[in-house]
């Protein structure tokens, strides 16, 4: 059980350019999450999705657009990146009502 | 709006000196209230869940409890290896997000 697994682990972006990150678990999860993490800030929710094909907007959506075609994985996508968006990114995943096992977050920075 | 303060926002400890760390709440219908340990460079890892008022849970020299309107998680003689920042979240029902608190970084030294 790889439990909950990111890619990539490292980015390094010129504003501008966009990225997809991903996000897949293998414990069967029907909901999943995309945060953000900065200093101070703690952890901010950006989107998640309660099953396949289904999307929800978070805390702080904007600049962002995710995907959740299959019931394991959880893209989001960056379509213009922004300096703004240099943060650690962490996925998530969950049954209902339950704790939230997390991935080891990428790392993403826009110069 | 659901809120999670915790405190202190930084805890310096000697090697085997008990403290506790707090995590109020205001959260309409708590669903559950989970501690997490975050390391550096990693994601949080999941320690505790709570759901109920009185409720307790412990693992090793941690042990959690939970209050209608705050939780501890009390540390007993700790060591350097438990440093790390605890994060404290909730949900309530109908709504399958978390709420974080910003956590406490904890350093134990030797």
């Amino acid at each position: 059980n790889a439990g909950v697994t990111q890619t990539p682990k490292f980015r390094v972006l010129k504003t501008g350019q966009s990225m997809t990150l991903l996000c897949a678990q293998d414990m069967n999860h029907e909901y999943m999450y995309w945060y953000r993490q900065d200093p101070g800030m703690g952890l901010r929710l950006i989107h998640y999705s309660v099953g396949e094909g289904t999307t929800a907007k978070g805390e702080v959506p904007d600049g962002y657009n995710v995907s959740r075609l299959k019931k394991q994985n959880f893209l989001l996508g960056l379509e213009s990146a922004a300096p703004s968006q240099t943060s650690v990114y962490f996925c998530a995943s969950t049954t209902a009502g339950v704790e939230q096992y997390f991935g080891p977050g990428t790392r993403l920075t826009v110069t | 709006e659901d809120q999670v303060t915790q405190s202190p926002e930084a805890l310096r400890l000697q090697e085997g000196e008990s403290s506790s760390l707090n995590c109020s709440y205001t959260v309409s219908g708590l669903r559950g209230l989970f501690w997490y340990r975050q390391d550096p460079g990693k994601g949080p890892e999941f320690l505790f869940t709570l759901y109920s008022a009185g409720e307790e849970k412990e693992k090793e020299r941690l042990k959690a409890t939970l209050t209608k309107k705050e939780s501890f998680l009390h540390i007993t003689a700790p060591k350097p290896e438990d440093s790390a920042t605890y994060l404290c979240a909730t949900t309530n029902f109908g709504n399958e997000k978390l709420t974080f608190g910003t956590g406490t970084r904890l350093t134990i030294i030797p």
